[in-house]
């Protein structure tokens, strides 16, 4: 089936660590995205990529970085230097050759708690 | 103020009653609008898609985009409980563009 996998599903942090959220899809999309979700605030992009070896921060991109060596991959890792780092990430992905509506396909989200 | 504005809920009905969900919306450039469902501990799904005014039907679902007044709604008919969800608005200025602007959600539950 065709879709966008992330992992890990639930992850826990200390202070202090760096982590690595996997996003993975296999519907030869040309764009990715990841945003964060908290309570009340919606979605806020913080990352996305609309071609290989290239991506631009979003609104809320401090703290974080990406990269995208391979069409089907655009990891997140979030440092640090993010001062509230807990909350809901989702990658998403969308084709731009497609007719229609453009519409961001999700995956299911990784949740992050930092103890 | 923010580009997308919607009131988070959370919103209470009983089975089969109509529920209206609506956004409300500053940038005039804004083409493209849609509504997100999003389950509990789910990525958010495509519902329904409105390209400039006017309203469009999907089985239970009704979305309206009123232009003039840059507001949009989503009605849900003879709601069911598996409706229960957060719905999200999104809209951007072009089905291409690269940022979709989302509002921050309703929460919806529907009690048998």
């Amino acid at each position: 089936d065709g879709g966008i996998t992330q992992s890990p599903k639930y992850l826990f942090r200390k202070e202090g660590q760096n982590v690595t959220l996997s996003c993975e899809q296999n519907l030869n999309h040309d764009a990715m995205y990841w945003y964060r979700q908290d309570p009340g605030q919606g979605l806020r992009l913080i990352y996305y990529s609309q071609i290989v070896n290239d991506f631009q921060k979003g609104d809320i991109a401090e703290g974080y970085s990406v990269s995208r060596e391979k069409k089907e991959s655009f990891p997140l890792t979030v440092t640090s230097a993010q001062k509230n780092p807990t909350a809901f990430y989702l990658c998403a992905s969308r084709s731009f050759r497609a007719t229609g509506t453009g519409e961001l396909f999700f995956g299911e989200g990784s949740r992050l708690t930092v103890l | 103020q923010k580009e997308v504005e919607q009131d988070p809920g959370p919103l209470s009905v009983p089975e089969g009653a109509i529920v209206s969900l609506n956004c409300t919306y500053s940038n005039s450039a804004f083409q493209y609008f849609m509504w997100y469902r999003q389950y509990s501990r789910k990525g958010p799904e495509l519902l329904m898609y409105t390209y400039s005014s006017g309203n469009k039907e999907d089985g239970r679902f009704t979305a309206q985009v009123d232009k003039s007044s840059k507001y949009i709604s989503l009605f849900i008919r003879d709601s069911q409980p598996s409706d229960s969800a957060t719905y999200l608005c999104a809209m951007n200025r072009y089905s291409s563009a690269s940022k979709i602007i989302f509002g921050s959600g309703t929460r919806l539950s529907i009690r048998p």
